[in-house]
């Protein structure tokens, strides 16, 4: 069954670093989502990508975070400068499509600690 | 943001037996819900959803129920496995804008032989 993959599973960083988190959606898939989820809290929305725009973005997803889908097969989420508070377990999904009630497809995860 | 509460943080059911998880939504614009199973050092694994238009949809051994009215779904496992042993998410949704999904804050659920 296809799979949403992300990289890598842990990633360590200073505090003020930038960061990459990679994701490989389901290759059919046309709506791009990051979520995270802190260590004790729910699972929160960051943003949605369609059709090489953002669709929808929460308030914490700032001007330090963005979006990119440099090719046909790749979604990065990039942190340009961090902080303490962005540990968390950052998760890719991706949906076919919108409305029509399609359920996300989440990965892994990728746990970010930030030192 | 409370608009999709589990308000048991845990279950503990026998093995056979039926689990009822549940969960409740303040959002009247939701139209779409969802359950979520995740084992540790893992991705939420979609399990089974249901559009607001209706009010039960089953898929082998789990059930959703909603009731739109109390603005309450549950999710029926029978019958429960050990390998059912995992945190359970109740996430809900509304049309357009990107359809991000509201997450609950889970339900860890036991089945114990």
């Amino acid at each position: 069954e296809p799979e949403v993959t992300q990289t890598p599973s842990h990633q360590v960083t200073q505090m003020g670093q930038e960061v990459i988190l990679r994701c490989v959606p389901i290759s059919n898939h046309l709506y791009f989502y990051w979520y995270r989820q802190i260590l004790g809290q729910k699972v929160e929305f960051l943003v949605s990508f369609y059709n090489n725009e953002i669709s929808e973005k929460s308030e914490i997803f700032d001007d330090q975070f963005s979006v990119e889908r440099p090719d046909g097969s790749n979604f990065t989420l990039k942190i340009r400068s961090t902080k303490l508070e962005d540990s968390a377990m950052y998760f890719c999904a991706s949906s076919f499509r919108e409305g029509d009630n399609q359920p996300q497809h989440f990965g892994d995860g990728t746990r970010l600690s930030i030192l | 943001d409370q608009q999709v509460k589990q308000n048991s943080p845990s279950l503990s059911v026998q093995e056979g037996r039926i689990s009822i998880l549940n969960c409740d939504y303040t959002n009247s614009m939701f139209d779409y819900f969802l359950w979520y199973k995740k084992y540790p050092a893992e991705g939420p694994t979609f399990l089974i959803s249901i559009s607001s238009i209706k009010d039960k949809n089953e898929d082998g051994r789990f059930t959703v129920f909603l009731n739109k009215s109390a603005k309450h779904l549950s999710l029926h496992i029978v019958p429960s496995q050990p390998g059912d042993s995992a945190v359970y998410f109740c996430a809900a949704s509304t049309k357009g804008g990107g359809n991000k999904l509201t997450f609950g804050t889970g339900t860890q659920l036991k089945v114990e032989l």
